[in-house]
């Protein structure tokens, strides 16, 4: 089975301090995304990587970082936590390939106060 | 650009009537569809999707899905419903490969006896 692991089902951070959310994959995709995900607005895509050390914004990327060093692991990075950011991310890993689905692990609920 | 219209944002049935759960895409090209679940607290699971071929997809649960290419619809369907189908659904759409996957806004299911 895939299996997508997110570090941290729930965070409950400060403003202002810098966040990281790790999210690792154990069957080697090539993608990794990271995904928003809020009440009547479904999943937005913050950002996602089809490579190491490659990544692609996407529909909100302002406040948001990513790294990816090594395949099977993509960092969600916030760079000074705003109120705003107060949400579930969840992570979701794919292969290249167009007709394949996509694998998410099972969220972290995050809180800043 | 591609999007993915989910029609309705709750359906309330009662348990073992039919439920059909609506959705359209935009896109010119040939496009993947996929529709996922997820119960209260956990991540998203694949249901079905459609690569190519016949136009009724067959997931789990007894849910199935109908592309219709000419009103860019795939709605889901499940003729008896349980109790346990209560969660939150979502219809994405992906065109390309090495892209992500985009997300309706989701419909909320709620079963009740």
């Amino acid at each position: 089975d895939v299996k997508v692991t997110q570090s941290s089902r729930y965070l409950v951070k400060r403003t202002g301090e810098k966040v990281f959310l790790e999210c690792v994959q154990d069957m080697d995709h090539e993608n990794m995304f990271w995904y928003r995900q809020d009440p009547g607005l479904g999943l937005r895509l913050i950002y996602f990587s089809y490579d190491v050390k490659m990544k692609e914004k996407g529909d909100i990327p302002e406040g948001y970082s990513v790294s990816r060093e090594k395949k099977e692991r993509f960092s969600l990075i916030l760079e000074s936590a705003s109120t705003n950011q107060t949400s579930m991310y969840l992570c979701a890993s794919s292969k290249m390939q167009v007709n394949t689905e996509a694998f998410f692990g099972q969220g972290t609920r995050l809180t800043v106060v | 650009a591609q999007s993915v219209t989910q029609l309705d944002s709750q359906v309330p049935v009662f348990e073992e009537a039919p439920v059909e759960l609506r959705c359209n895409y935009s896109s010119s090209v040939s496009v993947y569809l996929f529709w996922y679940v997820q119960y209260p607290n956990q991540g998203l699971q694949l249901l079905l999707k459609y690569l190519s071929g016949s136009t009724l997809v067959k997931g789990i649960n007894g849910f199935e899905a109908e592309f219709n290419k000419s009103q860019t619809s795939f709605h889901l369907r499940k003729p008896s419903v349980h109790i346990s189908d209560t969660a939150e659904y979502f219809c994405a759409v992906r065109r390309q490969a090495g892209t992500a996957l985009i997300f309706g806004k989701g419909t909320t299911l709620s079963v009740s006896s």
